[in-house]
């Protein structure tokens, strides 16, 4: 089974704190996307990475940076921490080209709260 | 502008019978779309795909319909059970490689028992 790990299930921190969320995957996935999921919003992308060292915004950059130094993690970091970024964080992984017929492999999510 | 839209955000459907979600979409490029299915606490599922080649998908209980002309796809569920309860979303994409998806708001399924 392909798992997503997600390192934390809640995270409470403070406005102006610098947060780092971890995301693992263990099959050797190319594709890694942050998703946040916001009531009345769905899902929606901050950054996703194609292969190791890539990246590209997603549809709400703004606030949020990457890093993929490996090709099995993927981090999300919030540079400074602020109270409407508290969310549902999502992170997913696929396989490159296979997404159309498998879609993706979600971890369990990582509910941070800002306070 | 929303490109993926759910506009029921909650269905209720007794045990046994259909459940039916909907999902409309605008841009008439995207090639494949997807249903998930998430409880809560819990990350998204993968459920059931389509291409944009195909008008319908099955896969047991599920079955995904595509209507390009409407711009309009179903997902079906025959019949309920109440483990179906949960929140399912559709989603799109143009992105072949790196099948970046597009997700709509959501639609919470409660099957009645």
């Amino acid at each position: 089974d392909v798992k997503v790990t997600q390192s934390s299930r809640y995270l409470v921190k403070r406005t102006g704190e610098k947060v780092f969320l971890e995301c693992v995957q263990d099959m050797d996935h190319e594709n890694m996307f942050w998703y946040r999921q916001d009531p009345g919003l769905g899902l929606r992308l901050i950054y996703f990475s194609y292969d190791v060292k890539m990246k590209e915004k997603g549809d709400i950059p703004e606030g949020y940076s990457v890093s993929r130094e490996k090709k099995e993690r993927f981090s999300l970091i919030l540079e400074s921490a602020s109270t409407n970024q508290t969310s549902m964080y999502l992170c997913a992984s696929s396989l490159w080209a296979q997404g159309g017929d498998y879609g993706y492999t979600f971890g369990s999510g990582t509910r941070l709260t800002v306070v | 502008d929303q490109q993926v839209k759910q506009n029921s955000p909650s269905l209720s459907v007794q045990e046994g019978r259909i459940s039916i979600l909907n999902c409309d979409y605008t841009n008439s490029m995207f090639d494949y779309f997807l249903w998930y299915k998430k409880y809560p606490a819990e990350g998204p599922t993968f459920l059931i795909s389509i291409s944009s080649i195909k008008d319908k998908n099955e896969d047991g209980r599920f079955t995904v319909f595509l209507n390009k002309s409407a711009k309009h796809l179903s997902l079906h569920i025959v019949p309920s059970q109440p483990g179906d309860s949960a929140v399912y979303f559709c989603a799109a994409t143009v992105d072949s490689g790196t099948y970046k998806y597009i997700f709509g708001t959501g639609t919470r399924l409660k099957v009645l028992a």
